[in-house]
């Protein structure tokens, strides 16, 4: 079976500085992997994903992750962080496309 | 526009009672979940379907019961016998195949006191 670890609940973070969100996964076999930001009291959008090719994904919001198949990482960066980038933000993980893994999620706060 | 809608966004029941929660797609995705998000615990998987007259369970199914009797539609209902029922349902839908990617509704707060 699949899992999800997001490694820190909670990122405090001053506006402008970078921020990494941490995620590993456990699996025998090879997974796509997720980043999504929900809003208060909204749904998951899609931040970016890795199917397959390169390692380092870029995805929306100026937002990137790099695939690490050694580490079983997945880590999400941003260079400069903005006060909307507050959020929360959930990796997931799925083998199959039918059953996703959602870590438990990661709130981040950006400080004016 | 395509999307998803999950309605209503507040629901309010008292206990024993059931209660269904409304789903609805029209980016003609062939898959749909349901998932439940508790604070702390990240979203957990209930039912999910693939195509029409299908479905299956997930890791917290017990308590719950779905249909999925249209390719746009998947409601979930919320039985009496679901022990702890309070909390925020999210709907999801994907193609079957390709991109993964899950959209996600807006989601909608089920309080049952």
């Amino acid at each position: 079976a699949q899992s999800v670890t997001q490694l820190d609940s909670q990122v405090p973070v001053f506006e402008e500085a970078p921020v990494e969100l941490r995620c590993n996964y456990s699996s025998s076999v090879s997974v796509y992997l997720f980043w999504y930001v929900q809003y208060p009291n909204q749904g998951l959008q899609l931040l970016l994903k890795y199917l397959s090719g390169s390692t380092l994904v870029k995805g929306i919001n100026g937002f990137e992750a790099e695939f690490n198949k050694s580490q079983t990482s997945f880590h999400l960066r941003k260079p400069s962080v903005h006060i909307s980038d507050t959020a929360e933000y959930f990796c997931a993980v799925t083998v199959t496309g039918n059953q996703f893994y959602f870590g438990t999620g990661t709130s981040l706060t950006v400080i004016p | 526009d395509g999307g998803i809608t999950q309605s209503p966004k507040y629901l309010f029941r008292k206990e024993g009672q059931n209660v269904t929660l409304s789903c609805e797609q029209n980016l003609n995705h062939d898959a749909m979940y349901w998932y439940r998000q508790d604070p702390g615990q990240g979203l957990r998987l209930i039912y999910y379907s693939q195509i029409v007259n299908d479905f299956q369970k997930g890791d917290i199914a017990e308590g719950y019961s779905v249909s999925r009797e249209k390719k746009e539609s998947f409601p979930l209902t919320v039985t009496s016998a679901q022990k702890n029922p309070t909390a925020f349902y999210l709907c999801a839908s994907s193609f079957d195949r390709g991109t993964y990617e899950q959209y996600f509704g807006p989601g909608t707060r089920l309080t049952v006191t």
